[in-house]
């Protein structure tokens, strides 16, 4: 199937820092990149949705100013986390649609495998 | 109110058990549903999509009810590899999950 990858896969920053992710479609065209994060014992929360070269749409609560989210070709979308804090510390998560080549047919959507980031 | 609820969990059955789990949606707009499989630190996999029709995959049965909003995913003799969280998705123009519900399957 389609593979998406992430990098880097582990961070650890100290608090004020800011960390970018990377996010890449290794074998299709991402039409709309999502982000999401997941703290411990929790489920998986939609942070923004990414649609190439157009500004990403957050969701409410989360800061678009502090999470900055670059969707600029249809293989690459990058979050970065401005002046980390504690608080920020949380594994998160890409995922990828878009038309496979010689696919199913309908727009799937893949997941990377994750970013864990540990704010100091 | 959660736009996707599920079963709290945890779920702990023995080996060649019969599990069900629930889930509900809130957006009647939503338009495609799916069951995920998280295990332990790890990135949520694909488990199977839902249809309003049923649909079985082996051991797995996943079943939609429109009218209810209501989704299930019913596993038949369970594994020792089938201990994971599942997690419900409803999708509209993006991608809800619901909390998800913990198994574990205990030999």
């Amino acid at each position: 199937g389609a593979v998406v990858s992430q990098h880097p896969s582990r961070v650890i920053c100290k608090s004020g820092t800011s960390v970018k992710i990377e996010c890449r479609s290794l074998d299709f065209q991402a039409t709309t990149m999502f982000w999401y994060r997941q703290f411990p014992k929790q489920s998986l929360m939609l942070m923004a949705t990414s649609n190439e070269g157009s500004k990403a749409t957050y969701e409410q609560g989360v800061e678009k100013d502090k999470f900055l989210i670059n969707h600029a070709s249809l293989t690459l979308s990058t979050l970065t986390v401005t002046s980390a804090h504690p608080e920020d510390s949380s594994f998160y998560i890409c995922s990828a649609r878009g038309w496979l080549a010689g696919g199913p047919g309908y727009n799937e959507q893949f997941f990377g495998p994750g970013t864990r980031l540990t704010v100091l | 109110r959660k736009e996707v609820e599920q079963d709290p969990g945890p779920f702990n059955v023995p080996e060649g058990a019969t599990v069900a789990f629930n889930c509900t949606y809130s957006n009647s707009a939503s338009q495609s549903f799916f069951w995920y499989r998280q295990d332990c630190r790890k990135e949520p996999k694909l488990l199977m999509s839902v249809y309003s029709s049923g649909n079985e995959d082996g051991r797995f049965t996943a079943q939609l009810n429109r009218a209810s909003q209501y989704i299930s995913l019913l596993i038949r003799d369970s594994k020792l590899s089938d201990s994971a969280t599942y997690l419900c998705v409803a999708t509209y123009d993006k991608v809800i999950f619901g909390p998800g519900t913990s198994l574990s399957v205990i030999p």
